[in-house]
């Protein structure tokens, strides 16, 4: 069984300070997708990330694959209030046929 | 933009009850999934539907029941409500090229409360 575990589970730090949460698999996927969930809302899409290595920046997020797509992770910089929110990476399986799997989550909260 | 809507956001019923949540998508997916979400437990994957009038259980599928009679509609069906499962349910879809591996959209959920 696949799994996807994420760190730290919870984040609570200041406004303008840098974090960065982890996603780990013993698996290697074809991809993996970040999300972004707000209180009281669905889990949005972040970015997807396809190659080994591959890094994408949205904004203050940088989002990286690592080299043999087992894990990933994301960093944000000076972190704003905005940011608050459940994280959530997903991992696509080498199988086209399977669904991708979810990690539990890093809650993060920024202080104002 | 593209839209996945919850019929309800909050819901009470009671246990026993036969419990209906609807999901609507605009986006012309062919898939569409079926979620709930607890604390420390994250998504878990109830019933996942390729076309219509086509099923797959998930993970956690006893209890539940769905229906996908047309492609932009799956209703999720408790079809006689416990107390536990009281949850976050999630709606979502994605397109069906690639397989159900694609990212996904997601309503923004129905918060069920069975009493």
């Amino acid at each position: 069984t696949q799994l996807l575990e994420q760190s730290p589970q919870f984040l609570s730090i200041q406004e303008g300070e840098n974090l960065t949460v982890y996603c780990n698999s013993s698996s290697v996927f074809s991809s993996l997708q970040w999300y972004r969930q707000e209180p009281g809302e669905g889990p949005v899409l972040l970015v997807t990330v396809v190659t080994g290595g591959e890094v994408k920046k949205l904004k203050r997020l940088t989002f990286q694959f690592g080299d043999a797509r087992k894990d990933s992770s994301l960093h944000i910089t000076a972190a704003q209030p905005g940011d608050t929110g459940l994280y959530l990476c997903a991992g696509a399986s080498m199988n086209r046929d399977d669904k991708i799997i979810f990690g539990k989550g890093t809650r993060l909260h920024i202080l104002p | 933009d593209v839209k996945v809507t919850q019929s309800s956001r909050y819901l009470v019923k009671r246990t026993g009850e036969k419990v209906f949540l609807e999901c609507v998508q605009d986006m012309d997916h062919e898939n569409m999934f079926w979620y709930r979400q607890d604390p420390g437990l994250g998504l878990r994957l109830i019933y996942f539907s390729y076309d219509v009038k086509m099923k797959e259980k998930g993970d956690i599928p006893e209890g539940y029941s769905v229906s996908r009679e047309k492609k932009e509609r799956f209703s999720l069906i408790l079809e006689s409500a416990s107390t536990n499962q009281t949850s976050m349910y999630l709606c979502a879809s994605s397109i069906l090229s690639g397989g159900p591996n694609q990212p996904q959209h997601f309503g923004d959920g129905t918060r069920l409360s069975i009493l």
